[in-house]
């Protein structure tokens, strides 16, 4: 089963609102990834976060590592139409490269 | 394109049959990964191989066997399917190292009648 408890399960936002979600986990991780999947595709990278305090923007999208190694968000500002998937958080370490998903937030933008 | 081919795109096959999914990676990464992702698990970790060498393993069923050959490519065999074994199987790679980052195929998805 899935080791990080991601909220929201699902949003429904306005183009334009800004959108934040969160992954935390009990355990320690190394690094923190984020990803974005579209029906019947892999999962793309959004961002990789590698140090704890750690902030990344990439675009409109700003994630951060938590300081405790055990949490981290997303944020996408002024969302737009093809802000529409499913966006997973992912996590690696410290003992080995497997990565653990959550269970993914499903973003729905109105128009 | 994250540079990560699987073929095929799309299998169809019946219960106790074996199937083969193919994965090439990332020119340059010598890892890849093998995970699934059904409705109910979620994305899951399978199995790892590096340089040919198998790594790591995850929950992977004793059906279920993998191998990387000498030119980085992988397979991942699947027998004696189920139908509870339909679902998206993806394949990743990367470089491996401190700042290791796995990027993703776009899946075989496989469906058992």
């Amino acid at each position: 089963g899935q080791q990080l408890n991601q909220s929201p399960q699902s949003m429904f936002i306005q183009e334009g609102e800004d959108v934040s979600m969160n992954c935390t986990s009990s355990s320690i991780f190394n690094t923190w990834l984020w990803y974005k999947q579209d029906p019947g595709e892999g999962p793309v990278l959004l961002i990789a976060l590698y140090k704890a305090g750690e902030l990344t923007s990439n675009g409109r999208l700003t994630a951060q590592f938590g300081i405790t190694r055990k949490d981290s968000f997303l944020n996408i500002s002024a969302s737009i139409p093809s802000d529409v998937g499913i966006y997973f958080c992912a996590a690696q370490g410290p003992n080995d490269y497997k990565l653990s998903f959550g269970a993914g937030t499903t973003v729905t933008v109105r128009a | 394109d994250s540079g990560v081919t699987q073929t095929p795109k799309h299998l169809i096959t019946a219960t106790g049959q074996r199937v083969t999914l193919r994965c090439s990676p990332r020119s340059g990464d010598l890892s890849v990964y093998w995970y699934q992702q059904s409705l109910d698990q979620g994305l899951q970790f399978l199995i790892q191989y590096y340089n040919g060498e198998e790594r790591a393993k995850g929950n992977i069923l004793e059906r279920f066997s993998a191998q990387q050959f000498p030119d980085l490519h992988s397979e991942l065999n699947l027998s004696s399917l189920e139908l509870g074994d339909s679902a998206l199987y993806f394949c990743a790679s990367s470089v491996l190292g401190a700042r290791d980052t796995q990027y993703f195929g776009p899946g075989t998805r496989l469906t058992v009648l």
